[in-house]
């Protein structure tokens, strides 16, 4: 298995450009979500999804949109950067919703919006 | 709001040294807490993961324990390596709202040879 996997590793934006961040898993796992890291404030969940179709959002969902059409990919995508989205993006995938279900997460995308 | 916290920020021990990473959370309603290893530039590496029901989860020479009513949990690693140099987070996954995790801000280790 390769886990979950996230491309593009790096990205440099201009500000108000549009872009796709990609996340896959190949566990048939059900939940899948999107993390923003940004120095200090730990990782901060934007976007959730519990099933194919299904998504909701986390505690920082502003500027970011998802969809969920199969169970394998999860898109992350910014409408229209700005430099406050500048971070690290970590895309992670659980079984499912339950208390023994552990997140493994992929290997990020570094963003930088000038 | 759940407030995840973990001091202390950094900790540097000699190798050989037992060691214990603090994880604290204001709100006892979790699911569970998940303990992760991140490298410089790299993702996050599940370590242990303990139920709200358990107490303690033990993986190799790290031992995880969980006193969900005062709030706390500790990451035990016994004989430490310089290979265990990294950032530690714990998570905590809120139990009225299961699709919610909160992340502490992690300690950075760094163990000398």
């Amino acid at each position: 298995n390769a886990g979950v996997t996230q491309t593009p590793k790096f990205q440099v934006l201009k500000t108000g450009q549009s872009m796709t961040l990609q996340c896959a898993q190949d566990m048939n796992h059900e939940y899948m979500s999107w993390y923003r890291q940004d120095p200090g404030m730990g990782l901060r969940l934007i976007h959730y999804s519990v099933g194919a179709g299904i998504t909701d959002q986390g505690e920082v969902p502003n500027g970011y949109n998802v969809s969920r059409s199969t169970t394998e990919d999860f898109p992350l995508r910014l409408l229209s950067a700005a430099p406050s989205q500048t971070s690290v993006y970590f895309c992670a995938s659980s079984l499912g919703q339950g208390a023994g279900n552990e997140q493994f997460f992929g290997p990020g995308t570094r963003l930088t919006v000038l | 709001k759940q407030e995840v916290t973990q001091i202390p920020a950094a900790l540097s021990v000699p190798e050989g040294e037992n060691l214990v990473l603090n994880c604290s959370f204001t709100d006892s309603a979790i699911y569970n807490l998940q303990w992760f290893r991140q490298d410089p530039g790299k993702g996050l590496t599940s370590l242990l993961l303990i139920q709200s029901s358990q107490r303690e989860q033990t993986s190799g020479r790290l031992n995880a324990s969980l006193d969900k009513s005062s709030g706390r949990s500790t990451l035990y690693i016994a004989a430490s390596q310089p290979g265990d140099s990294a950032t530690y987070l714990c998570a905590v996954r809120h139990e009225e709202n299961g699709n919610q995790f909160y992340f502490g801000t992690g300690t950075s280790l760094t163990v000398i040879p």
